[in-house]
């Protein structure tokens, strides 16, 4: 079993959907990051927390450290948002290593 | 200004070649992070640089992988005697001080394919 498992692995979604993907680790952590890559290799980050909740713009970010459990949530999604969203941890302990899921593949269709 | 660049953006070897994978990271960052990614996969961590010093090599495969950072700036990764299964994308990140705490900015990647 992976220390990080992302679900679903597919999603397909109509333009203006309000979307979650969600994230579940198995270690302690000291951080949790959520990554966005799209087709070509590029990732950007999104988020990293430790704790409760981010937002930036339409993206909305929780964590639940007592569940190890994370979610990402897009509000009124749109094609550009078609992409792979990947979690990642850090280790407890503040290790530099990240520890990813496989990814979620988003298709936002108009 | 300038975001993580790495070279080349393709490499076509063969097997049991040498190769070299270069990252620039952001000027000033001064943790920087090499990782793998398979297809389909989500990407694996292989060394994290701290400085000119490899703080976490605990995710390199094997002895043929090797990296670098002579001057705490840009890092080669060396891969010896290449197998088809190193067939991946190369990602080089820096952070300006800890990944665990900072941003991680990822650059576009290396596409290595061994023949």
């Amino acid at each position: 079993k992976n220390e990080v498992e992302q679900s679903p692995q597919n999603l397909t979604a109509q333009e203006g959907e309000f979307i979650t993907i969600n994230c579940s680790y198995s270690v302690g952590i000291s951080a949790l990051h959520w990554l966005q890559q799209h087709p070509g290799g590029g990732i950007v980050s999104l988020f990293m927390l430790s704790s409760g909740k981010k937002k930036h713009g339409r993206l909305i970010a929780t964590i639940n450290i007592q569940e190890k459990h994370s979610s990402l949530h897009i509000t009124a999604s749109h094609p550009r948002d078609s992409a792979v969203y990947i979690c990642a941890v850090n280790s407890q302990g503040g290790s530099e290593k990240l520890v990813f899921g496989k990814g979620t593949k988003l298709t936002v269709n108009p | 200004g300038a975001g993580v660049s790495q070279t080349p953006s393709n490499k076509v070897t063969e097997k049991g070649k040498y190769v070299e994978l270069r990252c620039d990271p952001i000027s000033g960052h001064t943790a920087l992070y090499w990782y793998r990614q398979s297809l389909g996969q989500g990407p694996e961590f292989l060394i994290y640089f701290q400085g000119t010093g490899a703080a976490d090599d605990s995710g390199l495969p094997n002895d043929r992988f090797f990296a670098v950072r002579p001057e705490g700036s840009v890092s080669t990764l060396k891969i010896q005697r290449t197998e088809r299964g190193d067939s991946a994308m190369y990602l080089c990140a820096s952070s300006l001080t800890r990944g665990s705490t900072d941003t991680q900015y990822f650059g576009p990647g290396t596409r290595l394919t061994v023949l």
